[in-house]
């Protein structure tokens, strides 16, 4: 079976200074990682993905995520924010070739300025 | 350019009407098509995996006779709610898959049903 727990339903953090959004996963396979991001009012965008490459995934906008299977996570990271980050992200898990994804609970980011 | 099209984007229409979301793969043959359904303020469930040619496979707790999934072709697909009442007022989504292929991991942007 597998899950997802995303640690922190929001996060705020000021202009300039780091993101770190933590989320956790259970996986009966090697499952496969995505952080997703949503802004109000707009559809999923892909952030970046885990597919047992390399551990260290860089995405889009600066944002990247480390997969350390010995604590089963795939925290989110960013080493500074900006206003347009404001937003909610999503930590998905999928297993096998089948493609269903599992969504965490998601994590609502402010940024103040 | 957008890779996953549905239609309508917003919906509003009154309680026991039916209500039918289009998804279209604009730039692949969808093998797969999954459908999910986000309330306000919460995640994405996943309520159904359609695939081309065959029925629908529900999730646990989601009602088949309700949420009616046609993939009539490798192209579209549909989600017709039955008999709407306002709980099923959600932010529906789809995602074409090419199946095996995590790459064709596109949602599309969602159709917004207000039922009243």
């Amino acid at each position: 079976a597998q899950s997802v727990t995303q640690l922190d339903s929001h996060v705020s953090v000021s202009e300039g200074t780091p993101v770190l959004l933590r989320c956790n996963y259970s996986s009966s396979y090697s499952p496969s990682l995505f952080w997703y991001v949503q802004h109000p009012n707009k559809g999923l965008q892909l952030l970046l993905k885990y597919t047992s490459a390399a551990t260290l995934v860089k995405g889009i906008n600066g944002f990247e995520a480390e997969f350390k299977k010995s604590e089963t996570s795939f925290h989110l990271t960013k080493p500074s924010a900006h206003m347009s980050d404001a937003a909610e992200y999503f930590c998905v898990v999928s297993e096998g070739n089948f493609n269903k994804f599992y969504f965490g609970s998601g994590t609502k980011l402010n940024v103040k300025p | 350019g957008a890779v996953v099209s549905q239609h309508p984007s917003w919906v509003i229409c009154k309680s026991g009407t039916s209500v039918k979301i289009e998804c279209r793969s604009l730039d692949f043959q969808a093998t797969t098509m999954f459908w999910y359904r986000q309330f306000p303020k919460k995640s994405l469930m996943l309520m159904a995996t359609s695939n081309e040619g065959s029925k629908a496979t529900y999730e646990q707790g989601v009602e088949k006779d309700k949420f009616l999934i046609n993939h009539a072709s490798l192209t579209l697909s549909t989600l017709t709610v039955t008999s709407a009442h306002p709980e099923d007022s959600s932010f529906y989504i789809c995602t074409p898959i090419l199946a095996g292929v995590l790459e064709t991991q596109y949602f599309g942007p969602g159709t917004r049903l207000l039922v009243l």
